[in-house]
């Protein structure tokens, strides 16, 4: 069956470093991923999308890579404020009115 | 920018009570998603519409049901409710034609079962 798996373990980082996040994928050939960001009690917010024939996105801080030989998106934010805290969900989208959505990452900023 | 809207925000039931949840997509756009999240877990996508019709469905209960009006708006009906459907329900809308994908998402109606 499908599974998506992102860090179980929170992430805790110092203001000002580099965030990665992982997502991997089995049982998939998303035609892209999608990146959200999720606030405690708040509906997800999208951030960035990479299509499969897309090796690397960049917008602002955040950098995203999406490997389809080894099933993973590696979800990148540099020079982190506290105000990144938050879960950070991946989805690979086949292209269907179905977006399942990764367990999420916890990020935690410490100033 | 009009966002989705999600009503009510909040909601208290009884055990085996009915609730409905409503939820207005953005003007124009033509797809609308439920979404239920649990404590401490990831969304469960349930349930999907386009232009009116069910395009997809997740891991929804039987107890549960919903549509999309001719308006565009959504309604999520639970019956018999338990314990274990206290939760978050999103709804998200989406428009086909624009090729992100991107979902837009309410507030959340927050239903919880006593």
């Amino acid at each position: 069956s499908q599974k998506i798996e992102q860090n179980s373990e929170a992430l805790n980082i110092q203001e000002g470093k580099t965030a990665t996040l992982t997502c991997n994928y089995t049982n998939y050939s998303p035609a892209y991923l999608q990146w959200y960001r999720q606030d405690p009690g708040r509906g997800p917010v999208f951030l960035l999308l990479i299509r499969e024939n897309e090796k690397e996105k960049r917008k602002e801080r955040l950098k995203v890579t999406f490997d389809t030989t080894l099933k993973q998106s590696l979800f990148h934010i540099t020079a982190s404020p506290p105000a990144d805290s938050a879960t950070y969900l991946c989805a690979p989208s086949p292209k269907t009115d179905k977006l399942i959505f990764g367990t999420g990452t916890r990020l935690q900023v410490f100033p | 920018a009009a966002g989705v809207i999600q009503s009510p925000r909040h909601l208290i039931k009884e055990k085996r009570e009915t609730a409905t949840l409503k939820c207005y997509p953005i003007p124009r756009h033509d797809t609308v998603y439920w979404y239920q999240q649990g404590p401490g877990q990831d969304p469960q996508f349930l349930i999907s519409f386009y232009e009116k019709m069910q395009s997809d469905k997740g891991s929804i209960p039987d107890r549960f049901s919903a549509q999309q009006f001719s308006d565009y708006h959504s309604e999520l009906n639970m019956s018999s409710l338990e314990l274990g459907d206290s939760a978050l329900y999103f709804c998200a809308s989406s428009l086909r034609t624009v090729d992100t994908g991107e979902l837009f998402f309410g507030e959340g109606s927050r239903l919880t079962v006593l």
